[in-house]
């Protein structure tokens, strides 16, 4: 059974970092894209990064709205992948949520993740002073 | 706004069904992109409902379809159950962005 648990939200001042996990188990971890998410009170859902699987480079891509305050990263041999988000704003107070990337596929110089299929029950990031 | 336009709102009676639309643009949908629909019932985190415009994963009841015609697709519920209240988001790839989208979500009423 695929499992999916985000841990680390919690009450943050303004400008500070945060780092969230999501732990995994059920699936071969190093072969999937893994992709976070958030969703403000009340709102859609945003897509916030994602991290190719290692057969398609591991690398990263992330939303206008975080570059360059975002990382990801994974621990392949735990199946972990974590979020870090710094300079904390009051507007990235949201649900948080891992997902697994479906179906990777590249095109044009570029490797995508074709729907998200697992997704974690989410955690609470609230930035506020 | 949302890359992707949902209608806000829909409603139907148990047993009637919806479709709900979504309609995107030339570097989203109408680049050739998939759309996939998440269900997301009070509470919970998203499930994804219907993935490559057409397909439903293993458990999702044969009531739910998809479809995609040029910059649009479409996620239709025959047979509405209170079960399915809930709110309904496409979702696609924008190139000129670089970002998966999401439509704003479409709440799901059974009356």
């Amino acid at each position: 059974e695929v499992k999916l648990v985000e841990f680390g939200g919690g009450l943050v001042e303004p400008g500070r970092s945060l780092r969230l996990s999501c732990t995994t188990s059920g699936f071969r971890f190093s072969d999937y894209a893994m992709s976070w998410f958030r969703q403000a009170p009340g709102k859609g859902l945003e897509w916030v990064g994602f991290i190719r699987g290692k057969p398609f480079g591991g690398t990263t891509d992330y939303a206008a709205s975080v570059r360059g305050r975002c990382s990801i990263s994974i621990d392949d041999y735990k199946g972990i992948a974590y979020l870090q988000l710094n300079s904390l704003k009051t507007e990235d107070t949201a649900v948080y949520f891992c997902s697994r990337g479906r179906r990777q596929y590249c095109s044009g110089g570029n490797c995508y993740s074709n729907g998200f299929d697992f997704w974690g029950q989410g955690t609470m990031v609230t930035v506020s002073s | 706004q949302s890359v992707l336009a949902q209608p806000p709102s829909m409603s139907g009676a148990p047993g009637q069904g919806v479709t709900i639309s979504c309609t995107g643009s030339f570097s989203n949908i109408g680049a050739g992109y998939d759309v996939h629909w998440y269900q997301q019932l009070p509470g919970t985190a998203p499930k994804l409902l219907i993935y490559e415009n057409k397909y439903r994963p293993s458990g999702v009841p044969d009531r739910f379809s998809g479809s995609k015609s040029g910059t649009s697709a479409s996620l239709a519920i025959s047979g509405l159950q209170a079960e399915d209240e809930a709110d309904y988001y496409c979702q696609s790839y924008d190139s000129s962005l670089g970002d998966y989208v999401f439509g704003a979500g479409t709440k799901v009423t059974v009356l």
